[in-house]
């Protein structure tokens, strides 16, 4: 396994549809996360998974987002009835976890590119 | 409120050179920091970090520097090269929580 792996890698949609992204972590790495990152700016965090648990969720992430990571593995970020201003690059990230001080490191994937048009 | 500042928006420096990056963080709670390398369309890439117990750390070409009480780290680079060229992230977290929180990135530009 070289990574985190995300798919599409590119994805055009028109507004008011629907679309789902999916991560596959490192195989090892219990911890997943979902960041957003737009033009100019810095990742955003949006929520993220100890195992099958989602433990956090953002401000930014509104109903019409959701996350599952349902055994524990893969992770799918849908976003429904799409605006234009969800257009963005999803980044997933994962990390390895064991005790306060490990998994600080956290490893992203290359990214999701969402245009709404 | 932006905790995390890059207040560098780009930065051209010389190929064989020294480059310098730099971060402001204002939450004293941030305890480990991070800095990532991106190349545009893909994602973001590990490069070093430090944690608030040391003042320093190095891994060949790049040493990540904290000053705890001016809330300040840097990265530098030494020597500079052409691949180096890309947008710099500084990233901090709250071990713990393992939530990170960016800066706006500089750009990073060497010259041959």
């Amino acid at each position: 396994d070289t990574g985190v792996s995300q798919d599409p890698r590119h994805k055009i949609t028109k507004r008011g549809q629907n679309v789902t992204f999916r991560c596959d972590p490192i195989s090892e790495h219990n911890r997943l996360y979902w960041y957003r990152q737009t033009l100019g700016q810095g990742p955003e965090f949006l929520t993220y998974f100890q195992n099958e648990a989602q433990l956090e969720k953002s401000r930014l992430l509104s109903d019409r987002f959701s996350a599952e990571r349902p055994k524990g593995s893969f992770s799918t970020l849908e976003i429904q009835r799409t605006e234009q201003g969800d257009s963005a690059m999803y980044l997933c990230a994962s990390s390895l976890v064991r005790d306060y001080y490990s998994g600080n490191t956290i490893y992203f994937g290359e990214g999701s590119w969402l245009t709404v048009v | 409120d932006q905790q995390v500042k890059q207040n560098s928006p780009s930065l051209s420096v010389q190929e064989g050179r020294i480059s310098i990056l730099n971060c402001d963080y204002t939450n004293s709670m941030f305890d480990y920091f991070l800095w990532y390398k991106k190349y545009p369309a893909e994602g973001p890439t590990f490069l070093i970090s430090i944690s608030s117990i040391k003042d320093k750390n190095e891994d060949g070409r790049f040493t990540v520097f904290l000053n705890k009480s001016a809330k300040h780290l840097s990265l530098h680079i030494v020597p500079s090269q052409p691949g180096d060229s890309a947008v710099y992230f500084c990233a901090a977290m709250i071990q713990g929580a393992q939530k990170l929180v960016f800066g706006q990135g500089t750009r990073l530009t060497i010259n041959p």
